[in-house]
């Protein structure tokens, strides 16, 4: 069973729809959370990092966190077809380089 | 400033045969990786370098090898490639100390 479990998708919104992403983990040593965006054939690039649990906001993103439930989820408010990408979630108990990475969310925004 | 740079961008091999990929960064960064990526399966770390000077395995390192050359220069070698290394490769770099790591723009490697 992997320790990071994530939805391939795809998953498809019309343009202005909020999109709710989450991920699933059974480490609960983990305690630094991520979310990455990674363009068709690009290299991933952070878009919100959470320590602990609670919620982090920036600008139309929304990241939260539940350690008790070991879930953690991204909002896209306001959605626009230049946030069609893939979104990875990854996470890690003490080092930012050795991450665990959910499979990744292909996310479709149509005009 | 470039940021992480790698080459090549793709690459076929054939089976058994070697090579090199490089990587290297113009952040002054301390730390230093390698991760793949199949389909499914996310981004799984080959192998790290937290310092100059010093790697360490990660979750899938068997099959590759990496030298640290120095503080800018990650590079993970192939000695005899496998169909099963087919995949997209990503360097990171990361200042360390809750940074999060900074990915290169990938290597797409085909192993027949």
């Amino acid at each position: 069973q992997k320790e990071v479990e994530q939805d391939p998708g795809p998953l498809s919104v019309p343009e202005g729809a909020i999109v709710s992403l989450n991920c699933t983990y059974s480490n609960s040593a983990f305690q630094y959370f991520m979310w990455y965006r990674q363009y068709s054939r690009k290299g991933p690039e952070l878009l919100m990092y959470t320590y602990s649990s609670g919620n982090k906001e920036d600008g139309r993103f929304t990241a939260q966190v539940d350690k008790s439930s070991k879930y953690i989820s991204l909002f896209i408010r306001d959605s626009q077809p230049s946030d069609s990408a893939t979104y990875l979630c990854a996470m890690t108990s003490d080092s930012w380089g050795k991450l665990q990475f959910g499979a990744g969310t292909q996310v479709v925004v149509t005009p | 400033n470039a940021g992480v740079t790698q080459t090549p961008k793709f690459q076929v091999l054939k089976t058994g045969q070697s090579m090199t990929l490089q990587c290297a960064q113009d952040m002054n960064h301390n730390s230093m990786y390698w991760y793949r990526q199949d389909p499914g399966m996310g981004l799984r770390l080959i192998y790290y370098s937290a310092s100059e000077g010093t790697t360490d395995k990660g979750e899938v390192p068997n099959g590759y090898n990496v030298s640290r050359l120095n503080k800018r220069e990650f590079s993970l070698r192939l000695e005899s490639a496998a169909p099963s290394q087919t995949s997209v490769y990503f360097c990171a770099s990361s200042e360390g100390g809750g940074r999060s790591p900074i990915f290169g723009p990938g290597t797409r490697l085909t192993v027949l």
